[in-house]
């Protein structure tokens, strides 16, 4: 079964500071990888997709690397904003494609 | 605006009975999803369809049922033999059932099992 870990579970930020955070898959038969922001009371809504070792994506403040080899993505905030507050998900996918998992999510709050 | 709606957004059910939750798409989407989420876990797959009149199961499938007839309603309906159904229910759907791309959620429906 195909495993995703996400740390750390919540993060209390000041606005202004940046902050990074972890997505832990297994690097076996590894497909894609997934980033969602999900807001209170929204819909989750996708950041990024990864599929190759050393992919860097960036909207904005936000940007995502992937390390395919040894099986993490770091997502990071740069300058955070009370805006930023949500969880933040990531979802991997394996076999090509054939298993697609979330993992538990990042919940961060963003002080003003 | 194309998206995905689901209904209601809160739900109160008595122990004992069934309930169906509402989740339709016009994004003309193939794929269709539910997912559970508890507190502290990621989003877990109850059921999925690929195409109308077909659906197969998820990782917690049991005490759940669906029916794809159309392709813009994929509704789940939590049995009674559901032990455990308080829970937060998210509707997905995505242009490609094979990579999982161009995921489009929607706002959920919390059930509330009194």
């Amino acid at each position: 079964i195909l495993n995703v870990e996400q740390s750390p579970q919540s993060l209390h930020v000041q606005e202004g500071d940046s902050t990074n955070f972890t997505c832990s898959f297994p690097s076996s038969n590894f497909y894609a990888l997934h980033w969602y922001r999900w807001e209170t009371a929204k819909s989750p809504e996708a950041l990024f997709v990864m599929t190759l070792n050393g992919d860097e994506k960036k909207k904005g403040r936000i940007s995502a690397t992937l390390n395919t080899k040894e099986g993490y993505s770091y997502l990071y905030i740069k300058g955070s904003q009370p805006e930023d507050s949500a969880t933040y998900l990531c979802a991997c996918s394996d076999n090509y494609g054939q298993n697609f998992v979330f993992g538990p999510g990042t919940r961060l709050s963003v002080l003003p | 605006d194309g998206g995905i709606t689901q209904s209601p957004k809160y739900l109160f059910r008595k122990e004992g009975q069934n309930v169906t939750l509402s989740c339709e798409q016009n994004l003309n989407h193939d794929a269709m999803y539910w997912y559970r989420q508890d507190p502290g876990q990621g989003l877990r797959l109850i059921y999925y369809s690929q195409i109308v009149n077909d659906f197969q199961k998820g990782d917690i499938a049991e005490g759940y049922s669906v029916s794809r007839e159309k392709k813009e309603s994929f509704p789940l309906t939590v049995t009674s033999a559901q032990k455990n159904p308080t829970a937060f229910y998210l509707c997905a759907s995505s242009i490609d059932p094979s990579t999982h791309y161009g995921y489009t959620f929607g706002s959920g429906t919390r059930l509330t099992v009194v």
